[in-house]
């Protein structure tokens, strides 16, 4: 199974809007809504910011969102924090019964 | 709160089995709306998920096939843990390992982690 395919980095300035991107195939992405994302700092464990596509767990700012139009799922990030800058990944589920990451996008907050 | 506690050797020899275990605080490795997965990450291949045992009447495990034919994930009723191993190590092997916890229909909500393990493959 391919990992998903995400950009290598994404910056903006406080306050600004940013989107993440995370692209698959029907057998993964396009054909569930089992999409998630993760934020990871250096040296922690990743931290579920979204699942399901686009729900939020509780305690996740409503800052953070999630959607999905077909093969591609996408994290949105509103009013960008400087404790925003963090590594993110996406993950689905596949026709195989598993479940497969993204490479990740370093987030920077200009 | 749920918490997830590992532990094992951080240092395996090639073609040894390596061994982790995940001990849970808060939740119960029986949970009928709960799985217990491992994933690692190097900075070669990132997150890579390896496989999960869950109970739902009965127990099931799913492995990726990556490493199927080499791994084994146990649940421990008696000790409210669950374990990796994985057989024939390589280098490649080497990794940060973490348990995780997930809930919901595709598992991939993978809501608590474990504090992660580095792993080193090497003589």
């Amino acid at each position: 199974q391919s990992a998903l395919t995400q950009p290598a980095s994404v910056s903006g300035s406080p306050g600004q809007s940013i989107t993440i991107s995370c692209t698959g195939a029907s057998s993964d992405v396009g054909g569930y809504n089992y999409v998630s994302w993760f934020q990871q700092h250096p040296g922690k464990a990743p931290k579920l910011m979204i699942y399901d596509v686009s729900n939020r767990p509780s305690g996740v700012s409503n800052r953070f969102s999630g959607s999905k139009s077909g093969n591609t799922a996408s994290l949105t990030i509103s009013g960008l924090q400087a404790e925003d800058e963090a590594d993110y990944y996406c993950s689905s589920y596949t026709n195989s019964y598993t479940r497969v990451f993204g490479g990740g996008t370093k987030v920077t907050v200009l | 709160q749920v918490q997830l506690q590992q532990s094992g050797p951080g240092l395996v020899k090639p073609s040894q089995t390596l061994s982790l275990t995940c001990a849970i605080s808060g939740d119960s490795v029986s949970s009928n709306s709960a799985a217990w997965n491992w994933i690692r990450q190097s900075p070669s291949r990132g997150l890579e998920y390896l496989g999960r045992t869950y109970y739902r009447s009965d127990w099931y495990n799913d492995y990726a096939v990556s490493v199927e034919s080499r791994i084994t994930i146990n649940p421990d009723t008696s000790k409210n843990q669950f374990s990796l191993q994985l057989n024939s190590v390589t280098p490649d092997d080497t990794a940060v390992y973490y348990c995780a916890r997930s809930r919901g229909g595709g598992g991939t909500a993978f809501d608590i982690w474990g504090q992660g393990t580095m792993v080193t493959v090497s003589s």
